[in-house]
């Protein structure tokens, strides 16, 4: 089973910022969060991951609680092509271990 | 540089049917995985090889079910006698075991449909 909660669905308006959050009460000292995201008919595409540390990329920023108990993923520019199902993943870092996927969250990116 | 690409991107099958589901990961790439991801679901682990051998199969549903790594690269799931129940998109990724983290990164999946 997923370790992770995220809400179904979000809409957010074109340009502004989307943060999308995320459940993890369970997690553990040495796993890390991931956030993939999918784009219809497509694979899952890699977003960024941290440990305890907010990171921040090229694609988005990750927010990580204090506790780490919960995460925020923050699109500060939501375009169009933003819109897909994100999901978040606690997994420890070690090659060899899957990914275990949630339903994830349906981002809308509304014009 | 190349992504992960499956082939083929679209395969419809009879029940009872054998097909077989090719990977080509990205090059340089040791450790492999197979998902499987049924409508409205997220992916769902089937094996993991690194480099020619399968390192954990604990996600093959059962021995209708078997992929192979023969030179480390290229991998193939193989489905025997389909059932309808196979019917879904069956993603490759690939990660660098050589580097710093096992950021997984995916092929555009296979879809499978048995009637």
């Amino acid at each position: 089973d997923a370790k992770t909660t995220q809400p179904p669905s979000m809409d957010c308006a074109e340009g502004r910022a989307a943060n999308l959050p995320c459940n993890h009460s369970t997690i553990s000292g040495n796993e890390y969060v991931y956030w993939y995201r999918q784009i219809h008919s497509q694979g899952p595409q890699y977003i960024i991951h941290g440990l305890k540390n907010n990171e921040t990329n090229e694609m988005a920023s990750l927010i990580i609680t204090e506790d780490r108990k919960s995460s925020t993923l923050i699109l500060p520019h939501a375009t169009l092509r933003d819109t897909a199902v994100y999901y978040c993943i606690v997994r420890v870092e070690d090659y060899g271990q899957n990914f275990v996927f949630g339903p994830g969250t349906r981002l809308s990116v509304l014009p | 540089g190349a992504g992960v690409s499956q082939t083929p991107s679209n395969k419809v099958t009879e029940k009872g049917k054998y097909v077989e589901l090719r990977c080509d990961p990205i090059s340089g790439h040791t450790a492999l995985y197979w998902y499987r991801q049924s409508l409205g679901q997220g992916p769902e682990f089937l094996i993991y090889f690194q480099g020619t051998g399968a390192a954990d199969d604990s996600g093959l549903p059962n021995d209708r079910f078997f992929a192979v790594r023969p030179e480390g690269s290229v991998s193939t799931l193989k489905i025997q006698r389909t059932e309808r129940g196979d019917s879904a998109v069956y993603l490759c990724a690939s990660s660098d075991s050589g580097g710093r983290t096992d950021t997984q990164y995916f092929g555009p999946g296979t879809r499978l449909t048995v009637l």
